[in-house]
C-alpha cells in the first residue's frame, strides 16, 4: 500500500518569502499522481498543483511549484512571494494512474503542514 | 475547475435520529465519488468510494450498515449516518472524479454534531 509522509506539522513565512514544504511518499508503482491541496479555514479542498510521475518537469502553477525528485520518492512544494491568502493546512496526496490499469481512483493523503503567513 | 455541492453545510440532530448528506457534481459526471471524514486537525479519512448504479465500497474499519451510501445518479451521491451518536459528530467532506480531467474536485463539506 501506498503511504505519504509530511513530516513538519507546522510551518511559518513570514509574508512576501519563500517557503518549502515537504512530501515523501512510498510506493511500487511506476506511474502515478502526485498532488498538494490546500484546506484554509473555510476548509474547502483545493487544488493546488499536480505532478505526473512520468513527466520529468516540475509542475508550476503561478507562485507555487513542485521538486519532483521521483528516485528520492520525494515532492515537495514551495510557495514563492508568500501572500496572507496562503495561510492555510496544506495536504500531499498519491494516486495511481489510470494508465496502470487500476481501477482505484482513491486519494492517499498525507498528515498535513499547517502554513501561518506573518505580516 | 468543475463545482461539487454538498448539502446541508451543517446540521445538528438528536441522538439515535439518521442525518442524510448529499454530494451533487454540478457540471460533470461522476461515476465516482469519494466520502470522508476528518476530524480537527487532522487529515482527510477516506470512509468509501461510491460508484454509480454499484454498492459502494467501504474502507476498512468503516461501518456500512452506519454510513449508507447511495450512488443513484451520475451527479448526486447520498450519505446516510444511520442512528447517530455523539462520536459520529464531524465534518463529512466528498469529492467527485471528474473522468474527463482526470481530477477529483471536493465538496465544501457538511458538519454534522449530535446531540
Amino acid at each position: 500500500a501506498q503511504t505519504v509522509t509530511q513530516s513538519q506539522p507546522e510551518m511559518s513565512v513570514q509574508e512576501a518569502e519563500t517557503v518549502t514544504l515537504s512530501c515523501t511518499y512510498d510506493t511500487s508503482e511506476s506511474d502515478y499522481y502526485l498532488f498538494w491541496y490546500k484546506q484554509p479555514p473555510s476548509r474547502q479542498m483545493i487544488l493546488v498543483i499536480r505532478q505526473e510521475a512520468y513527466k520529468q518537469q516540475n509542475a508550476t502553477e503561478n507562485r507555487f511549484s513542485v521538486n519532483f525528485q521521483k528516485a528520492a520518492k520525494s515532492f515537495s512544494l514551495k510557495i514563492s512571494d508568500s501572500q496572507l491568502g496562503d495561510a492555510a493546512m496544506y495536504f500531499c496526496a498519491y494516486r495511481t494512474s489510470l494508465n496502470s490499469g487500476g481501477s482505484n481512483y482513491k486519494l492517499t493523503f498525507g498528515k498535513g503542514t499547517l502554513l501561518t503567513v506573518n505580516p | 475547475g468543475a463545482v461539487v455541492s454538498q448539502h446541508p453545510s451543517w446540521v445538528i440532530c438528536k441522538s439515535g435520529t439518521s442525518v442524510k448528506i448529499e454530494c451533487r457534481s454540478l457540471d460533470f459526471q461522476a461515476t465516482t465519488m469519494f466520502w470522508y471524514r476528518q476530524f480537527p486537525k487532522q487529515s482527510l479519512m477516506l470512509m468509501a468510494t461510491s460508484n454509480e448504479g454499484s454498492k459502494a465500497t467501504y474502507e476498512q474499519g468503516v461501518e456500512k450498515d452506519k454510513f449508507l451510501i447511495n450512488h443513484a445518479s451520475l451527479t448526486l451521491s447520498t450519505l446516510t449516518v444511520t442512528s447517530a451518536h455523539p462520536e459520529d459528530s464531524s465534518f463529512y467532506i466528498c469529492s467527485a472524479w471528474d473522468r474527463v480531467a482526470d481530477t477529483q474536485y471536493f465538496g465544501p463539506g457538511t458538519r454534522l454534531t449530535v446531540l
